[in-house]
């Protein structure tokens, strides 16, 4: 099975700021990687999917990189509606979640 | 616009049967686009995936749990099921159903259910 490791599990960043969160798979996965962002008691939503592509409605102040095994998220100024947690889902073979990063205010 | 809804009982016993189906509407569970799956998440953790289904009936699960999970589709009502075996308290999460892309991964989700297991 490949797992997938994200971090840092929790960060710390103040409105403005620029923003990244790491996924690493525990083997290739070429560019099969979504990112989701999810609020309290709410479904996760995608932002990312295909490592880079940008899903419809989301706000271009965030962008995906990487293929392979290391992969990225970035958010370019961090708004209010982003204190979120985010989590990458590799589904080059199955699928599989990362653990989870939780972005709160500084 | 695509809708997935989760229904089942809130409260299982300890050892019985957790059993949830998912109604989609506003699409068609037979397209061969697409996989149905199930993924939860218990409180304050992170998403698991359960297990997902094509609409021929082949079906992926998760290792950790496949020997307690069954997920069924029934084309007829556009629904798909979750069944899962001697549950235990570790299984108490929010469950949802979606719908898995090729490209796209996961685009739509279901609001999602909570199920307590407890006596």
């Amino acid at each position: 099975d490949i797992q997938m490791t994200q971090s840092p599990s929790t960060l710390s960043a103040s409105v403005g700021d620029r923003v990244t969160i790491t996924c690493r798979a525990s083997q290739s996965i070429s560019s099969w990687l979504a990112w989701y962002q999810q609020k309290p008691g709410k479904a996760p939503k995608l932002l990312i999917y295909k490592a880079s592509s940008l899903e419809s409605g989301v706000p271009s102040r965030f962008s995906g990189s990487g293929s392979g095994t290391e992969f990225t998220l970035t958010i370019s100024s961090l708004q209010p509606d982003d204190f979120a947690t985010y989590y990458c889902q590799q589904y080059n073979s199955w699928w599989t979640f990362g653990q989870g990063t939780k972005v709160e205010i500084k | 616009q695509l809708q997935l809804q989760e229904s089942g009982p809130g409260l299982v016993k300890p050892s019985e049967t957790l059993s949830l189906t998912c109604t989609v509407s506003g699409g068609s569970i037979s397209s061969s686009s697409y996989y149905w799956g199930w993924i939860r998440q218990p409180p304050g953790k992170g998403l698991e995936w359960i297990g997902s289904i094509y609409y021929s009936g082949s079906t992926y699960y998760n290792p950790s749990l496949k020997s307690r999970v069954t997920i069924s589709v029934d084309t007829s009502k556009n629904q798909f099921s979750l069944k899962l075996s001697s549950v235990t308290a570790a299984d108490t999460a929010v469950y949802y159903c979606a719908r898995v892309e090729r490209v796209t991964a996961i685009r739509y989700w279901g609001q999602g259910t909570l199920v307590t297991v407890s006596s």
